[in-house]
C-alpha cells in the first residue's frame, strides 16, 4: 500500500487479557519500528526490526511486550496480560534503509486502551 | 542523542509565516536537526532534515545557526491543516556502538495553533 497501515484502529481490552497489534510496513521497506505514545508525550522506541530479526528490543517495557515480523514484512506486537498502564497508542513506521538520513513513515497507530 | 529545548505552544494565523525555534546547545559536530510533526489522531510526518546549512522543501523551510546550537523550523504560510505537534529531534547518523542510528528520541515539542 502507499502507507503503513496498522490494524486495529483502536482496541479497547480487559485488565489481564492479551491482545496483538499489526503493522502492514510500505512495501520493500526493510526496518520496522515500533514506539508507544502515552498522553501528552512524545512516542518512545520500542523495537526495531531489521529484516525478520528484531535488531533492538531494548524498549519494551517488560517480559509481557513481545513482536515479531516472521516474513520479514508484517510485524505483531503482543502484550500478555494486559495492565491499565499499557494504555496508549500504539505507533508503527518502517523506512527503506536503516539510520541515515532516511525518513521514517509512521503508521496512524493503534489506540488501545485497557479498561 | 543531544537534547533540544522547544517551547510548548505557539499560535499563529492563517497565512502567515511561521518561525519554529529549537534549541540545541549540547549539538554534536555530527548530530543532523530532523523535525517531524504530527497531526492530530496521525502519526509523526517527516517535514525536512539538515547538517549546517539551510534547507528548503516543499513543506517547509530549516534555519540552522552558524554555530548549530539553535534551529528554526518555518512555515512560509500557514494553513489550518499546519496546526500540529512540531518535534524538534537531533540524531547522529552513527549510534554510540558504531552501527547505524535507528532511534528517534521525541521531546514534547511544540504544539501549534492556526486561527482562521
Amino acid at each position: 500500500g502507499a502507507g503503513v497501515s496498522q490494524t486495529p484502529s483502536n482496541k479497547v481490552t480487559e485488565k489481564g487479557k492479551y491482545v496483538e497489534l499489526r503493522c502492514d510496513p510500505i512495501s520493500g521497506h526493510t526496518a520496522l519500528y515500533w514506539y508507544r505514545q502515552s498522553l501528552g508525550q512524545g512516542p518512545e522506541f520500542l523495537i526495531y526490526f531489521q529484516g525478520t530479526g528484531a535488531a533492538d528490543d531494548s524498549g519494551l517495557p517488560n517480559d509481557r511486550f513481545f513482536a515479531v515480523r516472521p516474513e520479514g514484512s508484517v510485524s505483531t506486537l503482543k502484550i500478555q496480560r494486559t495492565e491499565r498502564g499499557d494504555s496508549a497508542v500504539y505507533l508503527c513506521a518502517s523506512s527503506r534503509r536503516t539510520g541515515g538520513l532516511y525518513g521514517y513513515t509512521f503508521g496512524s497507530g493503534t489506540r488501545l486502551t485497557v479498561v | 542523542d543531544a537534547k533540544t529545548t522547544q517551547p510548548n505552544s505557539m499560535e499563529s494565523n492563517e497565512e502567515e509565516p511561521v518561525h519554529l525555534p529549537c534549541n540545541h546547545s549540547t549539538i554534536s559536530g555530527t548530530d543532523y536537526i530532523h523535525w517531524y510533526r504530527q497531526l492530530p489522531s496521525q502519526g509523526p510526518e517527516y517535514v525536512i532534515h539538515g547538517l549546517t546549512s539551510n534547507v528548503n522543501n516543499r513543506m517547509a523551510s530549516l534555519a540552522i545557526a552558524e554555530d548549530r546550537k539553535s534551529s528554526t523550523l518555518i512555515l512560509h504560510r500557514a494553513t489550518l491543516r499546519d496546526a500540529a505537534v512540531y518535534y524538534c529531534i537531533l540524531r547522529d547518523d552513527v549510534s554510540p556502538s558504531g552501527g547505524s542510528n535507528y532511534k528517534l528520541t521525541f521531546g514534547k515539542g511544540t504544539l501549534l495553533t492556526v486561527n482562521p
